[in-house]
């Protein structure tokens, strides 16, 4: 069975940092183009990031490009996303998913506030 | 940036009823467009890839079609477990960029 578990969430102040990861089970990680999207409370889904199957590439929305960063650790079937100058608007539940939506993690939530 | 504009914003509609949600692009996506349908509480689960292909376990009574800038997902035959939320994406070009959400509830 296909999983994904995303871990790292919480509470955290405008301008600090936070680290998510998404372990990855029941297929082959490192085949895949994986993702983070997320959802700011009652809003839409918002694209964060994804990362080629080889880590070769990463490509970020504007509003995070610099702040955050995107990783996998293929031995580990691991994704990663580090967010480093949190701001408000970063608030959200974000999930881990292949690139192709085939699969998604349960989500984690991010609260930025002071 | 491509614009999907999704449309209606919410829809009810009877059991047994056919609905279609659309999906405008601002620009060609050559069909490179996903539909996902997310209860409340849940993550995104995907319906339709490359505009009309119906993933594997999907209910046969969803479809997509859809070629260019303007797309459609239909559902017939409504059923009480299809109340949902129903996202449209595209993934021609980065960034990705999703519709704004179709809230589908029974009247």
């Amino acid at each position: 069975e296909v999983q994904l578990v995303e871990s790292g969430g919480g509470l955290v102040q405008p301008g600090r940092s936070l680290k998510l990861s998404c372990a990855a089970s029941g297929f082959t990680f490192s085949d895949y183009n994986m993702a983070w999207v997320r959802q700011a409370p009652k809003k839409g889904l918002e694209w964060v990031a994804t990362i080629l199957y080889d880590g070769s590439r990463a490509y970020y929305r504007d509003s995070v490009e610099g702040r955050f960063t995107i990783s996998r650790d293929d031995a580990k079937s691991t994704l990663y996303l580090q967010m480093d100058s949190l701001r408000f608007e970063d608030t959200a539940t974000y999930y881990c998913a292949t690139r192709a939506g085939t699969h998604w993690g349960q989500g984690v939530m991010v609260t930025v506030s002071s | 940036d491509i614009r999907m504009t999704q449309s209606p914003a919410s829809l009810s509609a009877s059991l047994g009823e056919t609905v279609n949600i659309e999906c405008l692009a601002s620009e060609d996506i050559y069909s490179d467009l996903t539909w996902y349908q997310q209860k409340p509480g849940k993550s995104p689960h995907l319906l339709i890839y490359n505009a009309n292909i119906l993933q594997n376990g999907v209910p046969s009574r969803f479809s997509g079609s859809g070629s260019g800038t303007q797309y459609s997902l239909k559902i017939n035959s409504l059923q009480s477990e299809d109340v949902a939320t129903y996202f449209c994406q595209q993934y021609n070009n980065y960034p990705i960029t999703f519709g704004s959400g179709t809230n589908l509830e029974i009247k």
